[in-house]
């Protein structure tokens, strides 16, 4: 089973508007982390957000939010008002365990969302 | 800081050529990570190393090698190159302890 799902493989947003790109996950550990990657067309990998399983808040950065859901195993990325750089592919991933555990940090990834924002 | 590095960004092989891949990284992390993208299915990690000297398998290591001679660098070798092994691969480094993964811009490798 994926332990990772992003359900939408492309959203389409208007400027200047809100988006959330879904992402649910599969875990039976009590201690995890989920990230938020973007990619852009040039390839970077650029890291966004992280949600620890024992924050008890939703993690922001900036126009990005993470909402957070555990009893749902859902970490949807919000982004608020969409701008035209914002068009790019975006990655759900979670590390099981610790940050220092024996799960060393190894990422899992989802399939990816394609975001386009339209002027 | 160059932060994570990849050498080279572009490779054309023919089926059963060798190669290696280079990344380095000048943070002084202990943890490197080798991933590869394919169309469609996300970044699958294939071999990692929690420090200088050790490696480990990941999800998707057949076909491929790895060395940790020196904490910055880590190697990705490919023994006999086959078309399956047509990908986009990044390398990502972390420190122990800290949970973001830094990548680097990644080598698009093709096998014909």
């Amino acid at each position: 089973a994926q332990k990772i799902t992003q359900t939408q493989p492309g959203m389409f947003v208007q400027e200047k508007e809100a988006v959330t790109l879904d992402c649910t996950y599969d875990t039976s550990d009590q201690s995890y982390g989920l990230f938020w990657y973007k990619q852009p067309s040039s390839g970077e990998m650029i890291f966004l957000i992280y949600q620890g399983s024992y924050d008890e808040q939703n993690a922001t950065e900036g126009r990005y939010s993470l909402n957070f859901q555990k009893a749902r195993k859902s970490a949807n990325l919000v982004i608020s008002a969409s701008q035209l750089g914002d068009s790019a592919m975006y990655f759900c991933a979670m590390r099981e365990g610790n940050a220092g555990g024996t799960s060393y940090g190894k990422l899992t990834f989802g399939q990816g969302t394609i975001l386009t924002v339209h002027p | 800081n160059a932060g994570v590095t990849q050498t080279p960004k572009f490779r054309v092989l023919k089926t059963g050529q060798s190669m290696t891949l280079l990344c380095a990284q000048d943070m002084n992390h202990e943890y490197m990570y080798w991933y590869r993208q394919d169309p469609g299915m996300g970044l699958r990690l294939i071999h990692y190393s929690v420090g200088e000297g050790t490696t480990a398998k990941g999800e998707v290591p057949d076909g491929y090698n790895v060395s940790r001679l020196k904490k910055q660098n880590f190697l990705l070798g490919l023994e006999s190159a086959a078309p399956s092994q047509t990908s986009v691969y990044f390398c990502a480094s972390s420190s122990l302890g800290r949970y973001e993964q830094f990548f680097g811009p990644g080598t698009r490798l093709t096998v014909l």
